[in-house]
This record gives C-alpha cells, structure tokens and sequence, in this order.
C-alpha cells in the first residue's frame, strides 16, 4: 500500500534550519510528482510547491522561494523540505502529498505531517 | 495568481444534504479537488476530476462545477463528515501552480 512518512516534530531557534524527510513506499517514486503543503496554526493550507521526481527539477510557489528548498534521494524514495533562517512564523505543520497522474492539483495520497516549532 | 473562496462555515442537520463551494477563476479552465481535514489529522482527498471518487470515500460525497464555481455536496450528512473541508485546483497562469481555497468548517448539527 502506499504510504509516505515524514520524520517526526522539530523544535528550532530562530536562524537555524530544518530539513524534513518524506519516504515514499507502495509505488514507483520517480512516477509521481510530490507536492509540499503548509499549515500554520489554526489556518488553512497552503501550497508551498512541487519537485519533478524524475528530474530532481523544483518549483516554489510565491512567498516560498530563498529559504525554502525541495531535494530527493531517490535511491531510498525520499523527498526532503529543507528551511533555512528560520523565523517565528514558520511555525506550522509541513505535509508532503502525491500528486495523482492526470488531474492536476491532486494530492491522493499525504504524509502524516511534520509540525517545526520556531521558538527562542 | 489565482485565488479561491470558500465560505468560511456550513453548518446542516444530520442527515440532510449540503452543498459547499469554492469560486475562483481558475475553475474555469480546471477541476476543482476536494479535502477533508479532521483535527489533528492529514487531509484527505474526497473528490477529483469532474466527479471522482478515491477508494473508500463514501459515495454521499459528490463534486460538480459551473461557471467559476465548484461544488462539493454531502447527501444525508453524518456526523462524522464534521471537518474542515478545502479545494484546490491549478493557478490559471498556466505554469503549473496550484492554489487551495481558505477553507470551510462544517459543522453538523
């Protein structure tokens, strides 16, 4: 079955950077796209961007370009979410989601969400 | 970029049917995918394409679009469909984006 497992909380000083882990099972990760979504607390989602799994290619949506920044390690089917200079109001629940072939902007499939805590 | 908008709550009684929306201009050109997130949970697609449904997800739940607007309808509501519910779809610019509406909490009365 398939399944995507992020690594576990996080809790970071302001400036310092996190690098968030999504391992990929079930499926053939270089076939699916993988989407990074964020939600601060009590908000809703956000799309942060995507990775080409094939290419290694990233695409960063407005506002989660610099600091933020997308890889892969498809030897272990992993896709990592990496945040430099973190701020306070990075704070929030990071999800990474399988885009579904053919239907654009859909997520079929989410990791359990990973929360990092930006806190002094 | 494109926006899309929900309302923020809907509420309706047990068992009865609701409908909620997400307008956008993006959904003129694009299907609209539907989540439902409960507390403390991931989200979790319900509806994508024109009317699709993933394995699993009740056949209550049902999509449909018009114009600029998309529509998620929950026919004979039950309490455990009380979450919080997002669309999403590709930004209209054409380069791949994508974009979520705010969000609407439904309440079931």
């Amino acid at each position: 079955q398939v399944q995507l497992v992020q690594s576990g909380s996080e809790l970071k000083k302001p400036g310092a950077s996190v690098k968030v882990s999504c391992k990929a099972s079930g499926y053939t990760f270089t076939s699916y796209a993988m989407n990074w979504v964020r939600q601060a607390p009590g908000q809703g989602l956000e799309w942060m961007g995507w990775i080409n799994t094939n290419t290694g290619n990233p695409t960063y949506a407005q506002g989660f370009t610099g600091r933020f920044v997308f890889s892969l390690d498809t030897s272990v089917s992993t896709a990592y979410l990496q945040i430099s200079s973190l701020k306070a109001e990075d704070t929030a629940v990071y999800y990474c989601a399988r885009e579904l072939h053919g239907y654009d902007g859909s997520f079929d499939y989410w990791g359990q969400g990973t929360l990092v805590t930006v806190s002094s | 970029s494109s926006e899309l908008t929900q309302d923020p709550a809907v509420s309706v009684a047990l068992g009865q049917t609701v409908r909620i929306t997400c307008q956008g201009d993006s959904l003129r050109s694009y299907y609209a995918s539907w989540y439902q997130q409960k507390p403390g949970q991931a989200p979790v697609l319900v509806i994508y394409g024109k009317n699709n449904r993933p394995s699993g997800i009740p056949d209550r739940f049902s999509g449909s679009s018009s114009g600029n607007t998309a529509s998620l309808t929950i026919t004979g509501a039950q309490a455990e469909d009380e979450a919080d519910y997002y669309c999403n779809s590709r930004d209209s610019s054409g380069n791949r984006l994508v974009v979520f509406g705010g969000g609407t909490k439904l309440t079931v009365l």
